[in-house]
């Protein structure tokens, strides 16, 4: 089954600079990576996903890089604010149809004012 | 709206209890997931559905049972819950894509 990787485990970053945070899978053949958000108390929130054939993808100030040949993928949150304070979870998938994901870790962003 | 929805939010029930956490959407989804979750830990996935009359065991391991006869219902049921099952359980679904949407979650300790 897929193994996934995250780090690190909890993040403090100066508002306005850059956060990123890394994921490491096992299986070759998966195709999709989706980055959950989970504020305290809320349920978790798609925030970008990548597929397989392309490198990166980008959104606003969330970025998502994929390098297949190390099959690592990362997440880039540029100019944070203090609503970016949360945690983070990556996912591969397990399956063929990519329904059954295994989360990592999670990461605790906290953003310093 | 569209939406996922769970009931109860928060329950506190005594050992050897029978329960039932109920998971209802309206996003037109056929594709349906329950996950364990710690307070701020991991994600597991322990069951889920492709549709009516669907039902899998996820990766972890779990003495909790589903059912899957509507398409917009997908509750989970602990015929005899333990303290080791206290946690917080999510429900998700997914359509045609593969983003899945989680519902507000149930918070379940027992005592």
């Amino acid at each position: 089954g897929e193994n996934v990787e995250q780090h690190p485990s909890t993040l403090s970053v100066q508002e306005g600079d850059s956060a990123v945070i890394k994921c490491t899978y096992s299986d070759s053949a998966s195709n999709y990576f989706p980055w959950y958000k989970q504020e305290l108390g809320k349920r978790p929130q798609l925030i970008i996903d990548i597929r397989s054939n392309v490198g990166e993808k980008k959104d606003q100030r969330i970025a998502v890089t994929l390098n297949k040949t190390a099959k690592h993928f990362s997440l880039h949150i540029t100019e944070t604010q203090p609503e970016d304070s949360a945690v983070y979870f990556c996912a591969a998938p397990n399956n063929f149809g990519n329904e059954k994901l295994t989360f990592g870790t999670g990461t605790r962003l906290t953003i310093i004012p | 709206e569209a939406d996922i929805y769970q009931t109860p939010r928060y329950l506190v029930i005594g050992t050897g209890k029978k329960i039932t956490l109920e998971c209802s959407q309206t996003m037109g989804h056929d594709k349906m997931y329950w996950y364990q979750q710690d307070p701020g830990m991991e994600l597991h996935l322990i069951h889920y559905s492709y549709g009516v009359n669907s039902t899998e065991k996820g990766d972890l391991s779990s003495e909790s049972t589903v059912s899957r006869i509507r398409t917009e219902h997908f509750p989970l049921t602990l015929e005899s819950a333990r303290p080791s099952h206290t946690s917080q359980y999510l429900c998700a679904s997914s359509g045609p894509g593969e983003t899945q949407y989680f519902g507000p979650g149930t918070r379940l300790l027992v005592l």
